[in-house]
């Protein structure tokens, strides 16, 4: 694989249910990050992560948690899904936090019903 | 006030027009700044940075205008392939803040 690859690409889910979406990239980034983007309210910050061993909390954090046991995989669980989690979820990474690009995931698109 | 805003658009224009749209940021501590690119269900990717002086990539002229705190970017001579939605993004103490986007469909 080259860059950064999300799964599943979409999913449906019933309410109360666990989901765990997976992210992973190659390029030995120490920084990852999990948005959320809904119409009208653009990319929301989730979780992230400066390296590995280390997760903080976004902007949206709740009903979220994250883990990054090492470099390359960063997993976003949603515990027990609710309606207002459906959303298109983006991963993404970049070679440290701060300055510097970030390249995206293709996306999960997750419907809670 | 929002961290970061832009005009969500549409902005419709006939192709070969030049059109630009500006960015504005609330915290002057900011420190760097990019424009990104999404089409429609896709990933967004960094299109360009922004850089004090100026910068110019092919058709694609950003600015950066730290006393009024704003960013532009400028697209001449569009393309149909133009047609995207057009991120700012604002770095402030190693904090990523993205901007709702502007819209922008070029017309045939």
């Amino acid at each position: 694989i080259a860059g950064i690859t999300q799964a599943p690409t979409s999913q449906i889910l019933a309410a109360g249910r666990r989901m765990t979406l997976r992210c992973t990239q190659d390029m030995r980034h120490n920084a990852m990050y999990w948005y959320r983007q809904d119409l009208g309210l653009g990319l929301r910050l989730i979780h992230y992560s400066n390296t590995a061993g280390t997760t903080g909390k976004g902007e949206v954090p709740d009903g979220y948690s994250v883990s990054r046991a090492n470099t390359d995989d960063f997993p976003l669980t949603l515990a027990s899904a609710v309606p207002s989690q459906t959303s298109v979820y983006f991963c993404a990474s970049s070679e440290r936090t701060g300055h510097l690009e970030q390249f995206f995931g293709p996306g999960t698109r997750l419907t809670v019903l | 006030r929002k961290e970061v805003e832009q005009d969500p658009g549409p902005f419709n224009v006939p192709e070969g027009a030049t059109v630009a749209f500006n960015c504005t940021y609330s915290n002057s501590a900011s420190q760097s700044f990019f424009w990104y690119r999404q089409d429609c269900r896709k990933e967004p990717k960094l299109l360009m940075s922004v850089y004090s002086s100026g910068n110019e990539d092919g058709r694609f002229t950003a600015q950066l205008n730290r006393a009024s705190q704003y960013i532009s970017l400028l697209i001449r001579d569009s393309k149909l392939s133009d047609s995207a939605t057009y991120l700012c993004v604002v770095n402030r103490d190693d904090k990523i803040i993205f901007g709702k986007g502007t819209r922008l469909h070029i017309l045939p």
